[in-house]
């Protein structure tokens, strides 16, 4: 089946130590997002790349990175960690821009 | 005024009885409507999208839009408890069409 599919679903790391989080798709989309989502708020969405173009939101913090090195793959690198980042990333896909968009399951992340 | 307003809820209905959620924009350019189904815990699932006035059905869900009064909704028909959950309206900003804006949800409470 055609999907969605990020790793970890549940990352632990330490306040300001670097994390990475995967977002894979077999949809074969042209366009992969990163949201974040904190408890009982709307996904807030933190970038996205149309093909390699990339797209930052401009109340992303720096601290927020992204890369995607193919058309399957795309990475979260969130630089150093505040405890205000812990939060469930969601990654979406869609085929074209204005399109629906489908998310993968997330990944929960915690920061001690 | 919020892009997409959503009331909040709990909407609670009995089993068996049709549930109504509403949204309203504000973007008179909007061209792509949505509506996800978000578990507690988990990422938001699509279940219907809408692009041109009038009424769209899928299964028990009804998804009806007015762009003239810039007015969503989504009726679920036979509400079982399963169907309780957030539902979160999503709206595709007519200037960035990449973008999809989302309400805060309205949480659904099915009663056996």
């Amino acid at each position: 089946d055609a999907m969605v599919i990020q790793n970890p679903r549940y990352q632990v790391t330490q306040f300001g130590k670097p994390v990475t989080l995967s977002c894979s798709q077999t949809l074969n989309h042209n366009v992969m997002y990163w949201y974040q989502q904190k408890s009982s708020q709307a996904p807030k969405l933190l970038f996205h790349y149309y093909d390699k173009d990339f797209n930052n939101e401009a109340d992303t913090p720096d601290n927020f990175q992204s890369r995607r090195p193919n058309t399957s793959f795309c990475f979260l690198d969130i630089r150093s960690p505040g405890l205000g980042d812990a939060a469930m990333y969601l990654c979406a896909t869609s085929r074209e821009s204005g399109y629906e968009q489908y998310f993968g399951p997330g990944t929960r992340l915690t920061v001690t | 005024q919020k892009e997409v307003e959503q009331n909040s809820g709990p909407l609670s209905v009995p089993e068996g009885a049709i549930a109504s959620l509403n949204c309203t924009y504000s973007d008179r350019g909007s061209q792509s409507f949505f509506w996800y189904r978000q578990y507690s815990g988990k990422s938001p699932e699509l279940i219907m999208s809408i692009y041109s006035n009038g009424d769209k059905e899928d299964g028990r869900f009804t998804a009806q839009l007015n762009k003239a009064s810039q007015y969503v909704s989504l009726l679920i028909r036979d509400s079982q408890p399963s169907d309780s959950a957030t539902y979160l309206c999503a709206v595709n900003r007519g200037d960035s069409s990449y973008k999809l804006i989302f309400g805060s949800g309205t949480r659904l409470l099915v009663r056996p």
